[in-house]
């Protein structure tokens, strides 16, 4: 589906520890977004970016930070991740010419014990 | 930024019957509503939008309607079918951040 790899898919870490979560698109797509899904709240936004090094902060944004280096990849880090950090991490992508369509990975699943 | 709510968190249907789900928006210059199902342990996936130069749009057994003015827009789900059973999300164009506001979703169950 639009080329969007996600890695890990799952992954289990201790309170405390760093995690970094990969995007990695295919597709060329200017803009790229992380986005957190928890029962109740539906998708919520953390951080997205419109280009290499320019990213922005979303609506969930404390606790984690992105990078993008690369068109292709955009990386989210929980510094030290905490039980509240446990949900279902989804990226998405999206290019101008699509319009707003959004296109997304298939969720990185994080369980912090 | 954007603020969206969606109504009901819940909807059970028999097979055959309509289903149709609610959802609001905050910011009067939001002006793409996507609509996204998701099955379990899947992705979301796009099932119909609609711009706000728009009031409906059909697709098949689904539809949307969008009131600006009052600034809500809704699915509508038509003869529904046991693979309609899945998590409906809706989402407004948040201008600011150039990104989707979405609602909380709705699980939508239907009976054989």
């Amino acid at each position: 589906d639009a080329g969007i790899t996600q890695s890990p898919r799952h992954k289990v870490t201790e309170t405390g520890t760093p995690v970094t979560l990969r995007c990695h698109q295919t597709e060329n797509h200017r803009y790229m977004y992380w986005y957190r899904q928890d029962p109740g709240h539906g998708l919520r936004l953390i951080h997205y970016s419109y280009g290499v090094k320019d990213t922005d902060k979303g609506e969930v944004s404390d606790g984690y930070s992105v990078s993008r280096s690369k068109t292709e990849d955009f990386l989210l880090t929980l510094e030290s991740a905490t039980s509240s950090q446990t949900s279902v991490y989804f990226c998405a992508t999206r290019e101008r010419q699509e319009g707003e369509k959004l296109f997304f990975g298939s969720g990185t699943q994080l369980s912090v014990l | 930024g954007e603020n969206v709510e969606q109504h009901p968190s819940t909807l059970s249907v028999q097979e055959g019957d309509s289903a149709v789900i609610k959802c609001t928006y905050s910011d009067s210059a939001s002006n793409y509503f996507p609509w996204y199902k998701q099955e379990l342990g899947k992705r979301p996936q796009l099932i119909i939008d609609i711009r706000s130069n728009v009031g409906e749009k059909k697709d098949q057994r689904i539809a949307v309607t969008l009131n600006k003015t009052a600034k809500h827009f809704s699915l509508h789900i038509t003869e529904t079918q046991p693979e309609d059973s899945a998590v409906y999300f809706c989402a407004a164009y948040d201008t600011g951040r150039r990104a989707l506001t979405f609602g909380s979703g709705t699980r939508l169950q239907v009976q054989p």
